[in-house]
């Protein structure tokens, strides 16, 4: 499969727990998003990557929230001192920087804070 | 603020009977305007990318059309398969490096 992968698919933590996700884009794509869904609503933006440098961030990432995206190849997210109101579907989407850019999704890591 | 706004926000078709779903938008500066399809847990799937008003794409029972200030999906003799949420989004601004702002979707029921 040559799309975005996303791991673990599922996390069931407990408030307080730090957690961590990863996603690998597809292969030459250069650019990688990450987006929190929760339930009923659409993807909402969180931050982005192109290559290793993080160009932007939402208001929504908090200080406790970080993403790294190392050599420009796979990111991680990481949640620190997990809140209940954290519980969302984390999706990471990949693109390649051209003047018609399309994003494509990962399957999404699906997050639960006890 | 760029704002979308899909509706209706919930739509129960018989299976065969065609319809519209409508994506209206607020935007500065329009680079693109997109469908995804979503399954229940699973990541949103790309369907199309429109780029100016009077642009028309087409894919299987789907065409998707805009205008400059919406967007129509419309399906024609959907089949339970269909069945899934609908996501518009748009990437706005001037810059190659803009998010894509999403809405909250349409939930689309086929019954057999």
């Amino acid at each position: 499969d040559t799309g975005v992968s996303q791991d673990p698919r599922h996390k069931i933590t407990k408030r307080g727990q730090n957690v961590t996700f990863r996603c690998d884009p597809i292969s030459e794509h250069n650019r990688l998003y990450w987006y929190r869904q929760t339930l009923g609503q659409g993807p909402e933006f969180l931050t982005y990557f192109q290559n290793e440098a993080q160009l932007e961030k939402s208001r929504l990432l908090s200080d406790r929230f970080s993403a790294e995206r190392p050599k420009g190849s796979f990111s991680t997210l990481e949640i620190q001192r997990t809140e209940q109101g954290d519980s969302a579907m984390y999706l990471c989407a990949s693109s390649l920087r051209t003047a018609q850019e399309t994003q494509y999704f990962g399957p999404g890591t699906r997050l639960l804070v006890l | 603020e760029d704002q979308v706004t899909q509706s209706p926000e919930a739509l129960r078709l018989q299976e065969g009977e065609s319809s519209s779903l409508n994506c209206s938008y607020t935007v500065s500066g329009l680079r693109g305007l997109f469908w995804y399809r979503q399954d229940p847990g699973k990541g949103p799937e790309f369907l199309f990318t429109l780029y100016s008003a009077g642009e028309e794409k087409e894919k299987e029972r789907l065409k998707a059309t805009l205008t400059k200030k919406e967007s129509f999906l419309h399906i024609t003799a959907p089949k339970p398969e269909d069945s899934a949420t609908y996501l518009c989004a748009v990437q706005a601004g001037y810059s190659s490096a803009s998010k894509i702002i999403f809405g909250s979707g349409t939930r689309l029921s086929i019954r057999p």
